[in-house]
């Protein structure tokens, strides 16, 4: 158990629909990270919080947001759901921004179904 | 071009056997480098971690870095079961968030 916790496990929608996924940090950890996984992309980088400010962007879509609360758990919203958007979402925590030992602890994800 | 290219296998070996996995990469600003193993169903988890070039060991595995050739390699000695996994590189300039390759599939068949 990593000790991030991330709800729901599983989720199926339809198109135009929005979700959002919730992740909840390690205790201490101050950075979230939020990746997508699918089979042809591998896991890909979306966006980064660190103490509730964006760090980082990656490859997140407009129709896609997150914010990072003050009790250090985070969000990620999809809107205006399409069928490529089914993937799985994985949040990641770490204790600083710059996260030198590279260790990035990952939660079990959200598995995404769009129908 | 993806800036951190790994061959997604399926990779398939017999029991007790020597596996090598490897990543190539674009970006020379990369300094860490790092080896994920994830499990089915599973979020991926940190196995082994080096900073710049050099080798590093841990038991049955071995990570090597090559940034002249960006270049990065894992060994995994006597091969178990249990060690079926896919494998992800992942790389970062300056720490924080991660580049990852695509993944190999490892299977170890007893």
């Amino acid at each position: 158990d990593s000790g991030v916790t991330q709800t729901p496990k599983h989720l199926i929608t339809a198109t135009g629909q929005r979700v959002t996924l919730r992740c909840s940090p390690r205790s201490g950890d101050l950075s979230v990270y939020w990746y997508q996984q699918s089979l042809d992309q591998g896991l890909q980088f979306l966006i980064q919080y660190y103490n509730g400010e964006e760090r980082a962007k990656g490859n997140i879509l407009e129709r896609f947001s997150a914010q990072q609360f003050p009790d250090l758990h985070s969000e990620l919203n999809l809107s205006s759901l399409e069928l490529g958007d089914s993937a799985l979402y994985f949040c990641a925590s770490s204790v600083d921004g710059g996260a030198s030992t590279g260790e990035l602890f990952f939660g079990e994800g959200s598995r995404l179904t769009v129908l | 071009q993806k800036e951190v290219e790994q061959d997604p296998g399926p990779l398939s070996v017999p029991e007790g056997a020597i596996v090598s996995l490897n990543c190539t990469y674009s970006n020379s600003a990369f300094q860490y480098f790092m080896w994920y193993r994830q499990y089915s169903r599973k979020g991926p988890e940190l196995l082994m971690y080096t900073y710049s070039s050099g080798n590093k060991e841990d038991g049955r595995f071995t990570a090597q870095v090559d940034k002249s050739s960006k270049y990065i390699s894992l060994f995994i000695r006597d091969s178990q079961p249990s060690d079926s996994a896919t494998y992800l590189c992942a790389m970062s300039p300056q720490g924080g968030k991660l580049i990852f390759g695509q993944g190999t599939e490892l299977s170890v068949k007893p």
